[in-house]
């Protein structure tokens, strides 16, 4: 069964630095996502991307955020200067369609940001 | 109000019992709804859709009331394996983005 795949599993950074989560989606799917999941917390909504371009994003989705499909399968989310803040489950994830689509997530990247 | 709303629980069951669990969404634009399910520090993963004349799927149940606004899920003969939160996730026509309630926590207990 195709299935989203997330690097890395876990990614601990000092404040201040970059970092670029990676996620490869379904081979089929036209439509991505980032969410993110602080601890004890629900999933929050990011940013939504369709045909190379961000399609909806989320107050949370500030300057320090950005995505890019660099390829035909990677799609990733980078985070320019992190704060303790970011510390979170981030979750990718991808659909055939957009809107009521049924989205597929990877299985997240846990970053802690020191 | 809260976009979507849960009883956070946990709900303790024993095995073999039916468990419900509800939400209530607040945006009457919201046209698709869905439960996942989550298990500890895991992915959310597709339980269900939730069509508006109710579907079923195997020992699982989801009602859609628009009226009040409100998605129930059932789950009939409880087995361990069930333990894990389950969420609530709505979707507006014309936005891209799942709203998440923040899930209600079940035990099925042995």
């Amino acid at each position: 069964e195709p299935e989203v795949t997330q690097t890395p599993s876990h990614q601990v950074t000092q404040m201040g630095q970059e970092v670029i989560l990676r996620c490869v989606p379904i081979s089929n799917h036209l439509y991505f996502y980032w969410y993110r999941q602080i601890l004890g917390q629900k999933v929050e909504f990011l940013v939504s991307f369709y045909n190379n371009e961000i399609s909806e994003k989320s107050e949370i989705f500030d300057d320090q955020f950005s995505v890019e499909r660099p390829d035909g399968s990677n799609f990733t989310l980078k985070i320019r200067s992190t704060k303790l803040e970011d510390s979170a489950m981030y979750f990718c994830a991808s659909s055939e369609a957009a809107g009521g689509g049924t989205q597929y997530f990877g299985p997240g990247t846990r970053l802690l940001v020191l | 109000r809260k976009e979507v709303e849960q009883d956070p629980g946990p709900f303790n069951v024993p095995e073999g019992a039916t468990v419900a669990f509800n939400c209530t969404y607040s945006n009457s634009a919201s046209q698709s709804f869905f439960w996942y399910r989550q298990d500890c520090r895991k992915e959310p993963k597709l339980l269900m859709s939730v069509y508006s004349s109710g579907n079923e799927d195997g020992r699982f149940t989801a009602q859609l009331n628009r009226a009040s606004q409100y998605i129930s899920l059932l789950i009939r003969d409880s087995k361990l394996s069930d333990s894990a939160t389950y969420l609530c996730v709505v979707s507006t026509s014309g936005t891209y983005k799942y709203i998440f309630g923040t899930g209600t926590r079940l035990k099925v207990l042995a």
